[in-house]
C-alpha cells in the first residue's frame, strides 16, 4: 500500500465529475487487490476487487485498473455523487499470505 | 443477518487496566481478524484466525491476545493497556479461510482511549 504518512491525501472533485484515486503498492508478490470505502464513524465497506491476472475490472459506476509493471492501482468513480464522500483504501494480499495490507487511504470530498 | 458486531462502541481505560473487545459474526465466516486504525496509518493487522481453534499474529500483535473457541466469536484482549493502544479497533471476517474472492466484512469499530 501507500507509504505511511501523518496526513491523509485528499482529493476534491466537483459533483458529477469523474474521480480517480491512486494507490502504489509495494510488493511484487501481491496477487489480489481490493478497494474499500470508509464513511465517518463506520467500518470499511468493500467496493471492488481485482486479481493480478487482470488489468481492469468494472462494477457499478466504479472501475479498478491494475498496472503491475509499475505496481499501481487506481479506482475510478464515474459521475461522483455527494454520497461518495469518504476515505478510500486500497489493500493488497501477498501471495501465500492470509492477510491484507492496507494503504493509508485517500479522503474524497465532493464540491457541490 | 447482523453481520459483524463489535462491542463496546467506546471505551476509556486507565494505563495498566485490562479489557476484552468483543467481536461476533453471524455469517458462518471461517476467517476473522482484528485491525487497529490510527490517523495517517491506514489499518494494521493485529491478529487473525482461519478457523475455530487457530490463531496467528499479524503486523502489530504485541500487547494483545486472541482466542477462537467458536466460529462466531473472536475476542481481542488487552492485557495491560498503554496509551500507545489508543486507537480505533476493527474486527473483520470473510467467507473462506483464503483471502481470494472473499473480501473482508468489517464491523463498525470500537474507539478505545487509554489515559
Amino acid at each position: 500500500g501507500e507509504s505511511v504518512g501523518l496526513h491523509l491525501p485528499t482529493l476534491s472533485v466537483q459533483e458529477g465529475d469523474n474521480s480517480i484515486i491512486n494507490c502504489a503498492y509495494s510488493n511484487s508478490a501481491s496477487d489480489y487487490f481490493i478497494w474499500y470505502k470508509q464513511e465517518s464513524g463506520k467500518g470499511p465497506q468493500f467496493i471492488i476487487d481485482i486479481r493480478s491476472n487482470m488489468d481492469k475490472r468494472q462494477g457499478q459506476r466504479v472501475t479498478v485498473l491494475l498496472n503491475k509493471t509499475v505496481k499501481h492501482l487506481s479506482l475510478q468513480i464515474a459521475a461522483t455523487q455527494p454520497g461518495d464522500s469518504a476515505v478510500y483504501f486500497c489493500a493488497e494480499n501477498i501471495q501465500g499470505a492470509q492477510k491484507l495490507v492496507f494503504g493509508q487511504g485517500t479522503r474524497l470530498t465532493i464540491n457541490p | 443477518n447482523a453481520g459483524v458486531t463489535q462491542t463496546p462502541k467506546f471505551q476509556v481505560l486507565k494505563t495498566g487496566q485490562s479489557m476484552t473487545l468483543q467481536c461476533a459474526q453471524d455469517m458462518n465466516h471461517e476467517y476473522m481478524s482484528w485491525y487497529r486504525q490510527d490517523p495517517g496509518m491506514g489499518l494494521r493487522l493485529i491478529h487473525y484466525s482461519v478457523g475455530a481453534g487457530i490463531t496467528d499474529q499479524g503486523e502489530v500483535p504485541n500487547g494483545y491476545n486472541v482466542s477462537r473457541s467458536t466460529t462466531e466469536d473472536f475476542p481481542l484482549r488487552l492485557l495491560s493497556a498503554a496509551p500507545s493502544q489508543t486507537s480505533v479497533y476493527f474486527c473483520a471476517s470473510s467467507v473462506r479461510d483464503r483471502i481470494y474472492n472473499s473480501p473482508l466484512h468489517f464491523g463498525n469499530g470500537t474507539r478505545l482511549t487509554v489515559t
